[in-house]
């Protein structure tokens, strides 16, 4: 089964709204990461988290992490029209040792109204 | 700085044809790479994961096989392709350090199989 599931699977809002999604996974982790997908394009890092961080922000991106609850969310202030795409977290689990492999959810479709 | 590249963008291929998608990196040395496959709608599901040159290792079992004949190339393949194999495949790299970095995905090749 996937280790990371998203909430919600899709989310429309207006221009100038918040947007949250949430990211929930099943094992001990060494970090989360997001990454947003534009249509028919490839993944682009958004924000890193490690595990003994509880927020971080970037620009209008806001990432936090609980890992007693197993959980994240991103939060995009104030979204744009160009925030339109799929959102994506992954996650490195504990024990990956230097293989860096990510365990990816199965996304959230953002679509951000004019 | 960095670039990944992969090639073709698009192809359509029929039912039993073999495949070799190429996917290289530029700008660093000794990185990690990874191949997915990401179905219509859907995450991305990792298929192999190479840590140097000749070694590569496989995360699910499939009728797909990859190489790495040097640092910084990684060749998907297939002998007979099914009509399963359909889908959008994403080349990544990483640094190879620490507990889990950053990926860098290429812009992706859409296959098709009639």
């Amino acid at each position: 089964s996937q280790q990371g599931e998203e909430d919600p699977q899709a989310l429309s809002i207006q221009e100038g709204e918040n947007a949250t999604m949430n990211c929930s996974y099943k094992t001990s982790i060494n970090n989360l990461q997001w990454y947003r997908q534009n249509s028919g394009r490839g993944l682009v890092h958004l924000i890193l988290i490690r595990s003994n961080e509880r927020e971080k922000h970037s620009g209008r991106l806001r990432v936090t992490l609980d890992t007693s609850k197993k959980s994240s969310s991103l939060l995009i202030t104030a979204s744009r029209a160009a925030d339109t795409a799929s959102y994506f977290c992954a996650t490195v689990i504990t024990g990956s040792g230097n293989t860096g492999k990510l365990i990816f959810g199965q996304g959230t479709t953002l679509q951000v109204k004019p | 700085s960095q670039t990944i590249h992969q090639w073709p963008a698009t192809l359509v291929q029929p039912v039993g044809s073999p495949l070799s998608l190429e996917c290289t990196v530029e700008g660093t040395s000794n990185p990690n790479l990874y191949w997915y496959r990401q179905a219509a709608g859907r995450g991305l599901q990792l298929l192999f994961y190479s840590v140097g040159i000749g070694q590569i290792s496989s995360e699910v079992p499939q009728n797909l096989s990859a190489s790495r004949p040097q640092d910084r190339q990684f060749i998907l393949s297939s002998k007979k392709l099914l009509l399963s194999d359909s889908g959008f495949y994403l080349c990544a790299w990483a640094r190879r350090q620490g507990n889990g970095e950053t990926q860098y995905f290429g812009p992706g090749t859409r296959l098709l199989v009639l």
